[in-house]
């Protein structure tokens, strides 16, 4: 079964500062895709940053970025110079062929 | 472009009513979904079409059915209402040939009494 973990539920964070969000899956498949969403409390679900397995590549947007570490199957979200629009539920998942399977989430606060 | 929506933002029913959800996305995407979220649970598959004329069960199909219209509306519809669906519902869409991501409505907030 394919699952994916985010152990930490809440975090919070200076304005200004770094963050990193943890996450770790398990599938038994080579090629697939990862994400982060983000959740503000307008509830819409908002694309962060995506990882294809494929690529040794770290991917950057911006001030987000990912630790992608595939033998250990951890796929980290790295937050540069927090804001405090930044303050959301932030969602890990990741496809492969049709399904999306997701976190629980980890609620983060930025802090003024 | 609206991009997915969804109908309605917000509903309550009592036990044993039935209601659809609606969906529709103009975007020409191939593939669509329904999730719920729970508090502390995440996104849960209930349905997803992966191409106009086809359905399949996710995590939590039971007491849900789903009709794909066409290409462009995906409905979700509860039977007989249970306290156990009090949910946010999602419906989202994603074009499965070059980009991956999935693309998200408003949500729909259903509250069983």
């Amino acid at each position: 079964a394919q699952t994916v973990t985010q152990s930490q539920p809440e975090m919070s964070v200076q304005e200004a500062e770094t963050v990193t969000l943890s996450c770790t899956y398990d599938t038994s498949e080579n090629n697939y895709y990862l994400f982060w969403y983000k959740q503000p409390p307008s509830r819409q679900m908002i694309l962060v940053i995506r990882q294809e397995a494929y690529k040794q590549q770290n991917a950057t947007e911006n001030r987000f970025s990912v630790n992608f570490q595939k033998a250990a199957k951890s796929f980290s979200l790295k937050i540069s110079d927090s804001q405090l629009g930044d303050t959301a539920m932030y969602f890990c998942a990741f496809i492969d062929g049709n399904q999306f399977y997701f976190g629980t989430g980890t609620s983060l606060t930025v802090i003024p | 472009n609206a991009g997915v929506t969804q109908t309605p933002k917000f509903q309550v029913l009592k036990t044993g009513q039935s209601m659809t959800l609606q969906c529709a996305q103009d975007m020409n995407h191939n593939s669509m979904y329904w999730y719920r979220q729970d508090p502390g649970m995440g996104l849960r598959l209930i349905y997803y079409s992966a191409s106009e004329g086809t359905t399949d069960k996710g995590e939590v199909p039971n007491g849900y059915n789903v009709s794909r219209l066409n290409k462009r509306e995906f409905s979700l519809r509860l039977e007989s209402a249970a306290p156990s669906q009090t949910s946010v519902y999602f419906c989202a869409s994603r074009w499965t040939v070059v980009s991956y991501e999935q693309y998200f409505g408003p949500g729909t907030r259903l509250t069983v009494t």
